[in-house]
């Protein structure tokens, strides 16, 4: 049984449309939430933390539902350079251990 | 700034070869992880380690060893090389967030 469900695409939009990825989690005790990006034969990168409150950076707002236990981005008028695959994590900690889920990532290409 | 480093990046080994990947952080992290991604199957956590000489089984353990003798330093254990282990390998280490190294691509032939 996965903990992290992820749509995985491929989602192929044009320059400028507004894009939104959801992850759902199973465990409501999981603690720290974030997105990351990754490219093509690339490590992931950070790309936001999600907060309850709502996390935004420029083009990108992140969002954590805790009682739907979800979470989301959008990405607003996407540009060529946002083509990458985007992955939700999920970490659960108990003492000085940490329990990191990946959801399987979401393919995204932007065109021309 | 903060870093994972894989020193092997590229490497092809011989099918029954023992491969070693490197990971060393300097973040003074305790939490280490080594995963493979392979094509459509997304991250695969092999091993993770909470502390020095601590050492937890992922989702895909055999075939595969880990050493942590020394905190900055998590190391991935093939005995015995097979072509099935072709794959990126990932190190991990978290604080207050995830940072991963740059990969080790590793082809077994």
């Amino acid at each position: 049984r996965k903990e992290v469900e992820q749509d995985p695409g491929p989602f192929n939009v044009p320059e400028g449309a507004t894009v939104a990825f959801n992850c759902t989690y199973s465990n409501s005790a999981s603690q720290s939430f974030f997105w990351y990006r990754q490219d093509c034969r690339k490590e992931p990168k950070l790309l936001m933390s999600v907060y309850s409150s709502g996390n935004e950076d420029g083009r990108f707002t992140a969002q954590l539902n805790r009682a739907s236990q979800y979470i989301s981005l959008l990405i607003r008028d996407s540009k060529l350079s946002d083509s990458a695959t985007y992955l939700c994590v999920v970490i659960e900690r108990s003492g000085s251990a940490r329990q990191l889920t990946f959801g399987s990532g979401t393919q995204l290409t932007v065109l021309p | 700034d903060v870093k994972v480093t894989q020193s092997s990046r590229y490497l092809v080994k011989r099918t029954g070869e023992k491969v070693f990947l490197e990971c060393v952080q300097d973040m003074d992290h305790e939490n280490m992880f080594w995963y493979r991604q392979d094509p459509g199957l997304g991250l695969r956590l092999i091993y993770f380690s909470y502390d020095v000489k601590m050492k937890e089984k992922g989702d895909i353990p055999e075939g595969y060893s880990v050493s942590r003798e020394k905190k900055e330093r998590f190391s991935l254990i093939l005995e015995s090389a097979s072509t099935n282990q072709t794959s990126m390998y990932l190190c991990a280490s978290t604080g207050n967030t995830i940072y991963f190294g740059e990969g080790s691509w590793l082809t077994v032939v």
